[in-house]
C-alpha cells in the first residue's frame, strides 16, 4: 500500500540553528501535503501546507519544499526555538480521496539550549 | 470560540466493556475523522465521514463503530471486539476537499 515515511526519527539542534525535517512519500498521485506539529499529550497542530503544483511555500519561520521527482518533502524551521520541540508529522492526501490524510511515523525535534 | 472538542480527556475501561468517545465541532466542517495513535507512532485512520448519515472504514476499523447523525458530532465506540484498545484517540474535522484537518486534543483510553 501507499505510505508516508520520515527519514530521521529524532533530530537534535541547537537553539538558534535551522532545522530540516525530511519526509518521503510513495503515492505519486498525492497532490496535497501538510506538516503538523504535535506536543506531548496534545492533538496535532497545522503548521504549513503545499499543493503539488508548487515547489516551495513559506510561512512564518517555516518553509516547506516539495520535490515531486523524488517524492520528497521537507520542513525547514529557521532560528529554532525551545518552543519548537515537538514531534513533526507530514501527511499526504489526494483529490477525490475524501481528504483522508496518510501520516508518517513522525520526527522528534529536540532543541538544545 | 470555534473548534473541535473531545471528551473525556482520560478514560479507563475494564476489559469486555464498550466505551464511547465524544467528538463535537462547531466549525461547520462536512468531514470528520477518527485516528488512533500508539506511543512513538504516527496516526492511523479508524473511520471517516464526509456527510451526515454516511461514513467509511479507514485502515483499522475492526473493533470500532461510529455514527454521524448530526453534522457537528461523530462519536466513536470502542467495542469489546477491539483486542488492544489502549491508545490515544484523535478526532479531526475538515472541509471535504484538500484542506487542512483540525484536530481535537485527544482522549487517552486505558484498559484496566
Amino acid at each position: 500500500g501507499e505510505s508516508v515515511g520520515l527519514h530521521l526519527p529524532t533530530l537534535s539542534v541547537q537553539e538558534g540553528d535551522n532545522s530540516i525535517i525530511n519526509c518521503a512519500y510513495s503515492n505519486s498521485a498525492s497532490d496535497y501535503f501538510i506538516w503538523y506539529k504535535q506536543e506531548s499529550g496534545k492533538g496535532p497542530q497545522f503548521i504549513i501546507d503545499i499543493r503539488s503544483n508548487m515547489d516551495k511555500r513559506q510561512g512564518q519561520r517555516v518553509t516547506v519544499l516539495l520535490n515531486k521527482t523524488v517524492k520528497h518533502l521537507s520542513l525547514q524551521i529557521a532560528a529554532t526555538q525551545p518552543g519548537d520541540s515537538a514531534v513533526y508529522f507530514c501527511a499526504e492526501t489526494l483529490t477525490g480521496g475524501g481528504n483522508k490524510l496518510t501520516f508518517g511515523t513522525g520526527t522528534q525535534l529536540k532543541v538544545e539550549l | 470560540d470555534g473548534g473541535i472538542t473531545q471528551s473525556p480527556k482520560y478514560l479507563f475501561r475494564k476489559e469486555g466493556q464498550n466505551v464511547t468517545l465524544s467528538c463535537e465541532q462547531n466549525l461547520n466542517h462536512d468531514a470528520m475523522y477518527w485516528y488512533r495513535q500508539d506511543p512513538g507512532q504516527g496516526l492511523r485512520l479508524i473511520y471517516y465521514s464526509q456527510i451526515v448519515n454516511d461514513f467509511q472504514k479507514g485502515d483499522i476499523a475492526e473493533g470500532y463503530s461510529v455514527s454521524r447523525e448530526k453534522k457537528e458530532s461523530f462519536p466513536l465506540t470502542v467495542t469489546s471486539a477491539q483486542k488492544n484498545p489502549t491508545a490515544f484517540y484523535l478526532c479531526a474535522s475538515s472541509w471535504t476537499r484538500n484542506t487542512e484537518a483540525f484536530f481535537g486534543q485527544g482522549t487517552r483510553l486505558t484498559v484496566v
